[in-house]
Parts: structure tokens; C-alpha cells; sequence
């Protein structure tokens, strides 16, 4: 597509269930990031694909995150029993090679967890 | 791992006035230092970056310079204007490496 799309825009959950957000990154954008970004802060690092592989997954901040990209376009970071300090946005960004470039990054999906 | 670390928190200048925005990086190896402004409520963009084998890069009235030697890089803003009013964030990364880290932003106000 012409730009990185995240769904939902918004997502509004309880704490303890599970969630799913969705990234469909730029066509031909073989590098795909998951960013998560709190209120004031800078985006802060969670996974990074090249293809279908996670080539880096050190800023995943524990095992209840999870994310695939199957066929090596979208991508979808699953959240597992879902706690309050979980609410942020969380970002997407592709790039056409794997480093040394800028990100494209896609609008957000906010979550809040009550 | 890299910290960088981005200075000030916020700036307020006059319309016209130029912005300078600084960020210190901790990594030796780190060689791509991008720079993007996120307006209120929108996604980070890319504005200006620039490689480790080029001291200063410039575009219109934004200007980027490098220290290797002092691992420190600046955002220079020139004539600034109302819409450049945005927080803007820096990142260092590898080339070897997928990730950037961020600073935590600098929120630029400019006054008409």
C-alpha cells in the first residue's frame, strides 16, 4: 500500500485478556519494527523482522509478547494476559532494506488496558 | 546497549529564530542517525538523517551536524515557523543492527 497500516487505531481492553494488532507495512518493505511509545518518551524498541524472521527480538519485555509475520508482509504482535502498564501506543515502521534507512512509521495503535 | 540521550525536554523560540536541538549517543559502532517529527496525535516522520562519513547534511532550512569524535549530533532549524511546532525525536543505530533507540524528544514551540 502507500503507507504503513496499523489496526485498530484504538484498542480498549481488560486487563488479563488477550489482544492482537495488526501491521500491513509498505509493499516491498522487507524490514518490519514493532516500536511501543509512552506518553513523553521516545519509541522504545520491541522486534524487528526481516522477511518472515524475527531478526531481533531483545525489546519484547516478556514472554506474554508475541509477534509473527507469516508470508513476510503483515505482521501481528499478540499481547497475552494484558496489564494496566501494557496501556501505549504501540507503533509499526518498514523500511526498504534492513538498516542504514529511515522508517516509515504507520499512524499507531493506541491501547489502553483498565 | 545504546542510550542516547536528547536535549532540551522543550524549546520555545520566536517565529523566525533559529532551534537547535542536541543528542549525545553512547555507542562508537552506531553510523545512522535519523531525525523525525511527530506532530500531536501522529506518527513520527523522517525529516533529515545523516551517516558517520559526513560531518553536516542540509535540506531547505533544517541542517543536521555529526561529532563522531565527541558521539554527539544536532539538529539545527533555521527561520523557523509555526508548523515546525512538533516534538522531535533523535535515533542512533548500526548498520549491522535493525534497531534504533530514540531520545526522548524535544518539544519545539514556535511562537507567531
Amino acid at each position: 500500500g502507500a503507507g504503513v497500516s496499523q489496526t485498530p487505531s484504538n484498542k480498549v481492553t481488560e486487563k488479563g485478556k488477550y489482544v492482537e494488532l495488526r501491521c500491513d507495512p509498505i509493499s516491498g518493505h522487507t524490514a518490519l519494527y514493532w516500536y511501543r511509545q509512552s506518553l513523553g518518551q521516545g519509541p522504545e524498541f520491541l522486534i524487528y523482522f526481516q522477511g518472515t524472521g524475527a531478526a531481533d527480538d531483545s525489546g519484547l519485555p516478556n514472554d506474554r509478547f508475541f509477534a509473527v509475520r507469516p508470508e513476510g508482509s503483515v505482521s501481528t504482535l499478540k499481547i497475552q494476559r494484558t496489564e494496566r502498564g501494557d496501556s501505549a501506543v504501540y507503533l509499526c515502521a518498514s523500511s526498504p532494506r534492513r538498516t542504514g534507512y529511515g522508517y516509515t512509521f504507520g499512524s499507531g495503535t493506541r491501547l489502553t488496558v483498565v | 546497549g545504546e542510550n542516547v540521550e536528547q536535549h532540551p525536554s522543550t524549546l520555545s523560540v520566536q517565529e523566525g529564530d533559529s532551534a537547535v536541538i542536541k543528542c549525545t549517543y553512547s555507542d562508537s559502532a552506531s553510523n545512522y542517525f535519523p531525525w523525525y517529527k511527530q506532530e500531536l496525535g501522529k506518527r513520527p516522520q523522517l525529516i533529515i538523517d545523516i551517516r558517520s562519513n559526513v560531518g553536516e547534511k542540509k535540506d531547505q532550512r533544517i541542517a543536521v551536524t555529526l561529532n563522531k569524535t565527541a558521539k554527539h549530533f544536532s539538529l539545527h532549524i533555521t527561520e523557523t515557523q509555526p508548523e515546525d511546532s512538533a516534538v522531535y525525536f533523535c535515533a542512533a543505530s548500526r548498520d549491522n543492527a535493525g534497531k534504533s533507540t530514540f531520545g526522548d524528544g524535544t518539544t519545539l514551540t514556535v511562537k507567531p
